[in-house]
């Protein structure tokens, strides 16, 4: 059974320009959440989706955005890019929501913005 | 305002031996804890979860211990093996969320 797959898995952008990064559940998933770490902050909380629809949104600017399609494929896009974005994005599914649900991580996104 | 919290950024163990991986929260409405490994440039790999109804969860060589009164749990790897080098990151969440609240991490480093 194929785990979460992130692509791309290595990704250097310009301050100021946008990224779009992709998130393939295991297959049955539903739930897809997104984490930003970084060496300061650790693991931190973006999104998180369920049937399409946000369920939670963890507190970063709306620069941060997401979506999830009807197959549970998610994106997330991050506009106007910081140096302080540079990070290792990562993807979660879970199968279900509720109490007792584990979440599988993907390999990750590394972002560098110069 | 960290609600998950470990303490020791850094572990070191014999092989052999057993490893105590510490955390504590802060926020009530945690109901479910769940621990994770995580290898340099990898995402981070499910090992064990506790609900808050529970005290004691145990799936081979690790158990997870739960002390709600004094909001920590711990993290028993017995015996330690050199494989299980790497960062341990508690998590907390509730309502069945699956936001995750992470703790900072602790590397555990196992010595032959």
């Amino acid at each position: 059974k194929a785990g979460v797959t992130q692509t791309p898995r290595y990704l250097i952008k310009t301050r100021g320009q946008q990224v779009t990064l992709s998130c393939s559940p295991i297959s049955g998933h539903r739930s897809v959440s997104w984490y930003q770490q970084t060496p300061g902050q650790g693991l931190q909380f973006l999104f998180e989706y369920f049937s399409e629809t946000q369920r939670n949104k963890g507190n970063f600017p709306g620069r941060f955005s997401g979506r999830q399609f009807s197959n549970s494929r998610s994106e997330m896009n991050v506009s106007t890019l910081e140096l302080g974005d540079s990070a290792l994005y990562l993807c979660a599914s879970s199968l279900k929501v509720g109490a007792g649900t584990e979440a599988f991580f993907g390999q990750g996104t590394r972002l560098t913005v110069v | 305002d960290q609600q998950v919290k470990q303490n020791s950024p850094s572990l070191s163990v014999q092989e052999g031996r057993i490893s105590i991986l510490n955390c504590d929260y802060t926020n009530s409405m945690f109901d479910y804890f769940l621990w994770y490994k995580k290898y340099p440039a990898e995402g981070p790999t499910f090992l064990i979860s506790i609900s808050s109804i529970k005290d004691k969860n145990e799936d081979g060589r690790f158990t997870v211990f739960l002390n709600k009164s004094a909001k920590h749990l711990s993290l028993h790897i017995v015996p330690s093996q050199p494989g299980d080098s790497a960062v341990y990151f508690c998590a907390a969440t509730y309502q069945g969320a699956q936001k995750l609240v992470f703790g900072q991490g602790t590397r555990l480093t196992i010595n032959p």
